[in-house]
Order: C-alpha cells, then structure tokens, then sequence
C-alpha cells in the first residue's frame, strides 16, 4: 500500500486567481502518476498521466509536473473559473494497484 | 457509447442481506476494477480483473466476492451486509494495466441498516 498525501484540502480562490495543488507520494516503485478532475455527483476524469521524472503535460489552463526522484507532482490552474470547481486526485500505480489520495477541493468564486 | 455503466444508483439493505452489484463496459477493455469511497478517505480498491477469466484481491476485499462474466461484465458480490459497508461504489476499466487511464462509471451509493 502506497500512502498519497494531498495537500491543501480544500482550496477556495476568485474567478481569475492562479492556484497549485501539491501530491506527495514514496519516490520508489511505481508505474505513472494519474490526475484525475471529480466534479460532485459524477465519476473521476482523468486529466493526466506521467511516467518519467520531469515529465510536465498540459490540457488548456490546467497544467502538471511530475517529480519521481523526491516523490511529488503539482497541478496548476492558470486563471481560474468557476467551471474549475471540483476535486482532483491523485493516484500513482504500480500495475493494476492505484492508490488514490483523499483530494483537493477547489472552490472558484465568481 | 455508454463507457461504464453501473446498476443501481442506489440500494437499501439491512444487515445480513446479500445483493450484487453490476458493472459493464463497452470499450473493449481488458481490466476492471471495484472501489469504494468512503468520507475522508481516498477511493479504496476492492478487487480487481487484469483480463477476462482472472480476478485479484485489492487493499480492501474482505466482505466481497467477484465474478467477471465475460470480457464487458465485472460484478461485486455482498454475501452478508454489514454497516461498515455502507459507502459508495465505483467501477472502472482500463485498456490494460501500467500506465493506462482508468474510466469510472457513475457509482453505486449502498446504505446498510
């Protein structure tokens, strides 16, 4: 069992702010590190997937960087929108094992 | 292209009943999984089939039984309800296993009395 922190928790930010959302994870023995977006009431989406140290993707405002070495990935949401609001996971595997962490909450007011 | 499908949405129990969850998918995936999520907790992994015809144990099975009927269908079986098992439960599938995404279908929200 891999222990995931994620860090904040819940996060409440204005329509237009930057934020960044940290997952912290054992750097050693894992496949690829997965984000997943869950908006309330329906299922997990993932967002990305990451497999090599200093591996950065980005989908529109929404961007991530992945650190094996020292076991963390941050997320970063550019300019903010109230569609942005919903929790991300995080979730590194290690073949069919994926271990989610708890979340960030975002809340983006308008 | 419906993706995951789960039936139900929603169940009642009391404690000691049996009832069996039911999962689909139509992606032609290989593996699927069983979660559960539970307040202040991270999704859980109950059992997983990496291909049709094989299922394995996830962090948490104890309480449950599996079946997958063919390559589409992966069920989740509760003997004896209890209330610890009360929790919401989410399928999912893959195209493979490594780094390959999984897909949730839309969850199972199960109250045992």
């Amino acid at each position: 069992i891999l222990n995931v922190e994620q860090s904040p928790q819940s996060l409440h930010v204005q329509e237009g702010d930057s934020t960044n959302f940290t997952c912290s994870f054992p750097s050693s023995n894992f496949y690829a590190l997965h984000w997943y977006r869950w908006e309330t009431a329906k299922s997990p989406e993932a967002l990305f997937v990451m497999t090599l140290n200093g591996d950065e993707k980005k989908k529109g405002r929404i961007s991530a960087t992945l650190n094996t070495k020292e076991g963390y990935s941050y997320l970063y949401i550019k300019g903010s929108q109230p569609e942005d609001s919903a929790t991300y996971l995080c979730a590194p595997n290690t073949g069919n094992q994926f271990y989610f962490g708890t979340g960030t909450s975002l809340t983006v007011i308008p | 292209n419906a993706g995951v499908t789960q039936t139900p949405k929603f169940q009642v129990l009391k404690t000691g009943q049996s009832m069996t969850l039911q999962c689909a998918q139509d992606m032609n995936h290989n593996s699927m999984y069983w979660y559960r999520q539970d307040p202040g907790m991270g999704l859980r992994l109950i059992y997983y089939s990496a291909s049709e015809g094989t299922t394995d144990k996830g962090e948490v099975p104890n309480g449950y039984n599996v079946s997958r009927l063919n390559k589409r269908e992966f069920s989740l079986r509760l003997e004896s309800a209890a209330p610890s098992q009360t929790s919401v439960y989410f399928c999912a599938s893959s195209p493979g296993q490594g780094v390959e995404t999984q897909y949730f279908g839309p969850g199972t929200r199960l109250l045992v009395l």
